[in-house]
């Protein structure tokens, strides 16, 4: 069954630095992977979506990367802002009909 | 507005209760799933559908049930709801290939 991990599990940043967030999975045998968005006691919010023979996507201050044959994805955000501040969850879709979430990462961005 | 829409957003109700969270998608897609999510286990599927009158378990299974008599309605029902179902429960869809979810707002629900 596939596992997801996101490292680390909680960060803090003073505004303005890039950063990176990680995610790792088991199975490489994915379809693709998303990368979502959570405001507190909000719902999801998918902010990018690679596919497995995708090596990376980008989204204004976003970029995402996958390597699917290490089992990882990063997130790389640019210039960090306050409202960045969130939970950051990474998702990888394994067959048809599931995906599988890591716990996810709580960034908060110090003004 | 593309969207998935879940009612109600919160909800409290008594031990044995029966309770029916609705979830509606406008945008034609034919997988609808629904989710658990509980602080250090993150997001579980409960139940998934892949077109109307297809359903099928998903990993935490027991407790709920759930149709799909429309291509756009995807009820979770708790016939008899219990405190460990107490959770925030989302709703997502997405169109048959290899396309992203989309995920409703969430309803947190509490059973006492």
């Amino acid at each position: 069954k596939q596992e997801v991990t996101q490292i680390p599990a909680a960060l803090s940043v003073p505004e303005g630095e890039n950063l990176v967030l990680n995610c790792s999975f088991t199975d490489s045998a994915i379809y693709n992977l998303q990368w979502f968005r959570q405001d507190p006691g909000k719902g999801l919010t998918s902010l990018l979506l690679i596919q497995s023979s995708q090596r990376e996507q980008t989204s204004g201050r976003l970029n995402a990367s996958l390597d699917k044959s290490s089992g990882r994805s990063t997130l790389y955000i640019a210039a960090s802002q306050p409202g960045d501040s969130a939970t950051y969850l990474c998702a990888a879709r394994t067959g048809a009909n599931n995906l599988f979430f890591g716990t996810g990462t709580r960034l908060t961005v110090i003004p | 507005e593309a969207q998935v829409t879940q009612n109600p957003r919160y909800l409290i109700t008594v031990t044995g209760k029966k309770l029916t969270v609705t979830c509606s998608q406008n945008m034609n897609h034919e997988y609808m799933s629904w989710y658990r999510q509980d602080p250090g286990l993150g997001l579980r599927q409960i139940y998934y559908s892949m077109n109307v009158e297809v359903t099928d378990k998903g990993d935490v299974p027991e407790g709920y049930k759930v149709s799909r008599k429309e291509k756009r309605n995807f009820p979770l029902i708790l016939e008899s709801p219990s405190p460990n179902q107490t959770s925030l429960y989302f709703c997502a869809s997405r169109r048959t290939g290899s396309y992203g979810y989309t995920f409703g707002s969430g309803t947190r629900l509490t059973v006492v």
